[in-house]
């Protein structure tokens, strides 16, 4: 299994600011990666997907991946509380790959 | 398509109960996986599946953990007997199998052992 590397936190930051979140990993074979979302006491959902090096931008969501670093960092400007949640991070991977997770970061973002 | 179902939402037993989770993966999903998740340890990957086969059950903790998928949609994560240590949130999840693709979350299940 590919494995990551995550800060549990808490990262907590102000409504307005910019969050940073940020995932290392040791497979320098890994190509892509998922950032999944989790609200408390729910799943985990897909926001975000990058498979290249450099940035990924949907929304006030930015994915960055850096493989000579070996890292993938997700941004949230203009953060909100309703942002609050943990951020897990996995690699993606070929037809068979498995999803493999970090601990995750929980982010509060206060008013 | 509904999404993965799990069942039962909520679950509390005593210590030496079996207790079984369900899961309904996603139609056309050909990979299935169990996780359990905690504060302590993340998520965990426990077992998973490639078209109704186990493939790497590694992450199974102990002997008195066993799952199942006898088709397509349905799987099972039995405990037994069951302990305090195993009280958890055990999610289940499915892909179709392909690169990068997407796996679905079901809304899990919450074990209490007593």
């Amino acid at each position: 299994q590919k494995e990551v590397e995550q800060n549990s936190g808490p990262l907590s930051v102000p409504e307005g600011a910019i969050a940073s979140l940020n995932c290392t990993y040791s497979d320098r074979g890994s190509q892509s990666f998922f950032w999944y979302r989790q609200y408390s006491g729910k799943s985990p959902e897909l926001i975000m997907f990058i498979y290249s090096n450099g940035d990924k931008e949907d929304g006030r969501f930015t994915a960055q991946l850096n493989k000579a670093s070996q890292y993938v960092s997700l941004l949230i400007r203009d953060s909100q509380p309703s942002d609050s949640a943990t951020y897990l991070c996995a690699p993606g991977g070929g037809g068979s790959y498995i999803p493999t997770f970090g601990r995750g970061t929980s982010l509060i973002v206060h008013p | 398509d509904a999404g993965v179902i799990q069942s039962p939402r909520h679950e509390v037993t005593e210590m030496g109960q079996e207790v079984t989770l369900r899961c309904k993966p996603i139609s056309g999903h050909n990979s299935l996986f169990w996780y359990r998740q905690t504060m302590m340890r993340g998520l965990e990957l426990l077992i998973y599946f490639n078209n109704n086969v186990p493939i790497d059950d590694s992450g199974m903790p102990e002997d008195r953990f066993s799952a199942k998928m006898p088709n397509a949609s349905f799987s099972t994560l039995k405990i037994q007997p069951s302990e305090p240590r195993d009280s958890a949130v055990y999610f289940c999840a499915s892909r179709q199998q392909g690169v990068n693709t997407e796996a679905f979350f079901g809304q899990g299940t919450r074990l209490t052992v007593v």
